[in-house]
């Protein structure tokens, strides 16, 4: 079965960085675009980034563009998301889930918690 | 930056229609998605480009867009339906997503 399990979530404090990453299997990872996508306690769902098949194209949100990137690692069956200049409004549920075409976010991880606090 | 307008909270009774409404600009030119939250799990694509129903989603869920207003309807809503639901779409240039505010359904 299809299976996307994150890890990587912790304390952190403000400033300082963090890499998620996001095992998938069940799938041909390498065909599909991935998205990451967080919740804030209590909060509704922010869409963070998306990452294209081929890890060729990306594409932010803006309240995290120039601070987080994702990357993929194909032959890993694995994505990631590296956090850098974290900020205490970053402290959220972080799930990855894959983009198909006609269905996107069809298969979501459990999601890992990220704390930013000092 | 692009948003997507919902109401917070829509409450019916056992047995009611409930409608989820969502609001976007780009809406007349982009899909809606709609995803279903419950309580502590992740969230289950419902209703996909507009109207499509996944398979395994019950046909009590329906969806339909008109302009800039997409709309989710739940008829004939159970108790097991509350949940949180959030619209998704893209913005015009197709490269940035997002999601609505969320609706919480409250069904008793």
């Amino acid at each position: 079965q299809v299976q996307l399990v994150e890890s990587g979530g912790g304390g952190v404090q403000p400033g300082r960085s963090l890499r998620l990453s996001c095992a998938v299997s069940g799938i041909k990872f390498s065909s599909y675009a991935m998205h990451w996508v967080r919740q804030a306690p209590g909060k509704g769902l922010e869409w963070v980034g998306i990452i294209s098949y081929d890890g060729s194209n990306e594409h932010y949100a803006d309240s995290v563009k120039g601070r987080f990137t994702i990357s993929r690692d194909n032959s890993k069956n694995t994505l990631y998301l590296q956090m850098n200049s974290l900020r205490t409004e970053d402290t959220a549920v972080y799930y990855c889930a894959r983009d198909e075409a006609q269905q996107p976010l069809d298969y979501w991880g459990q999601g890992t918690l990220v704390t930013v606090s000092s | 930056s692009y948003e997507l307008t919902q109401p917070p909270s829509v409450s019916v009774s056992p047995g009611q229609t409930a409608r989820i409404t969502c609001s976007g600009d780009a809406l007349p030119k982009r899909y809606a998605y709609w995803y279903q939250q419950k309580s502590g799990q992740a969230p289950v694509l419902v209703i996909y480009e507009d109207s499509k129903r996944p398979s395994g989603i019950p046909e009590r869920f329906s969806g339909s867009s008109s302009g800039t207003m997409g709309t989710l309807t739940v008829s004939g809503a159970q108790v097991d339906d509350e949940a949180d639901y959030y619209c998704y779409s893209t913005d015009s240039s197709g490269n940035h997503r997002v999601f609505g505010g969320g609706t919480k359904l409250t069904v008793l």
